[in-house]
C-alpha cells in the first residue's frame, strides 16, 4: 500500500488566489513527521514546512500553512496568495519514528504540478 | 556555499558502463541519504550512512550498486553496468542528530542531484 498519497498530477492557479495541495498518508506509527517539498525544474528539494504527529496546532511557515488532519490522515499544503514563481512539482513526504533507533528516512509521495498563471 | 553538494550534475552513459557519483555532505552532518528519484515519481529511499557506517539498504540498491561512506565525509554512489532502467536522478542528502531547525528535528538538507541517463 501506498504511505504517501498525492491524489493530484496537477494542479493551476491564478496569481494572487489560494491554493490547497493534497495528500494522504497511511502509517501505524505514532511518532511520525510529515513534511512538504518543493522541487523547481532546477531539481533541488526546498524544505517547506513541518507538522509532527504530536503538535496540536497546524504548522505555518510565511505563505505556506498545513491542514492536518490527524483522523483522517491528512496533511494538505495550503499556499496562499500564490505567485509566479510557486509554479513547481510540490511533494509531500513522511518520516516515521521520530525516537531512538530510527534513521529518519523520508517516504515521498508522487507530487503534484503546480502551475500558478498570471 | 556550505550545502550539500554533488558532482557531476549531468551524467551520460552506455549501457553497461560503470558510473560513480559523489555527494559531500554539509560539515559535521553525519548522517547521509541516497534516493533515487525516477520521472514523473517522488525520490525513492536507497540507502543510508551515519559516520562511515552503512546502516541501511533499501531492496532498490540491487548487487550492481555500491555506496561508501569513508572516514564519514563525502560519499559515493556506484552503478556497474548501467542499465536504461537506471536513468534517473541521484540525489543526496544529510543531516545532524538532535538539530532542531524550524520545528524539524534531523531536517534533511538536499543537494542539487545527479541526473544519469544510461543509452
Amino acid at each position: 500500500a501506498q504511505k504517501i498519497t498525492q491524489t493530484q498530477p496537477g494542479m493551476f492557479v491564478q496569481e494572487k488566489e489560494a491554493v490547497t495541495l493534497d495528500c494522504t498518508y497511511d502509517t501505524s506509527d505514532p511518532s511520525y513527521g510529515l513534511f512538504w517539498y518543493k522541487q523547481p525544474s532546477s531539481g533541488e528539494m526546498i524544505f517547506l514546512i513541518y507538522q509532527g504527529s504530536y503538535d496540536q496546532q497546524n504548522a505555518t511557515e510565511g505563505r505556506y500553512s498545513l491542514n492536518f488532519q490527524k483522523a483522517r490522515k491528512s496533511a494538505n499544503l495550503v499556499i496562499s496568495a500564490s505567485q509566479l514563481g510557486d509554479s513547481a512539482m510540490y511533494f509531500c513526504a513522511m518520516r516515521e519514528g521520530q525516537s531512538g533507533g530510527s534513521n529518519y528516512k523520508l517516504t515521498f509521495g508522487k507530487g503534484t504540478l503546480l502551475t500558478v498563471n498570471p | 556555499d556550505t550545502g550539500v553538494s554533488q558532482d557531476p550534475r549531468h551524467k551520460i552513459t552506455k549501457r553497461g558502463q560503470n558510473v560513480t557519483f559523489r555527494c559531500d555532505p554539509i560539515s559535521e552532518h553525519n548522517r547521509l541519504y541516497w534516493y533515487r528519484q525516477t520521472l514523473g515519481q517522488g525520490p525513492e529511499f536507497l540507502t543510508y550512512f551515519q559516520n562511515e557506517a552503512q546502516l541501511e539498504k533499501s531492496r532498490l540498491l540491487s548487487d550492481r550498486f555500491s555506496a561508501e561512506r569513508p572516514k564519514g565525509s563525502f560519499s559515493t554512489l556506484e552503478i556497474q553496468r548501467t542499465e536504461q532502467g537506471d536513468s534517473a536522478m541521484y540525489l543526496c542528502a544529510s543531516s545532524f542528530p538532535g538539530g532542531l531547525r524550524r520545528g524539524v528535528y534531523n531536517e534533511q538538507f538536499f543537494g542539487p542531484g545527479t541526473r544519469l541517463t544510461v543509452l
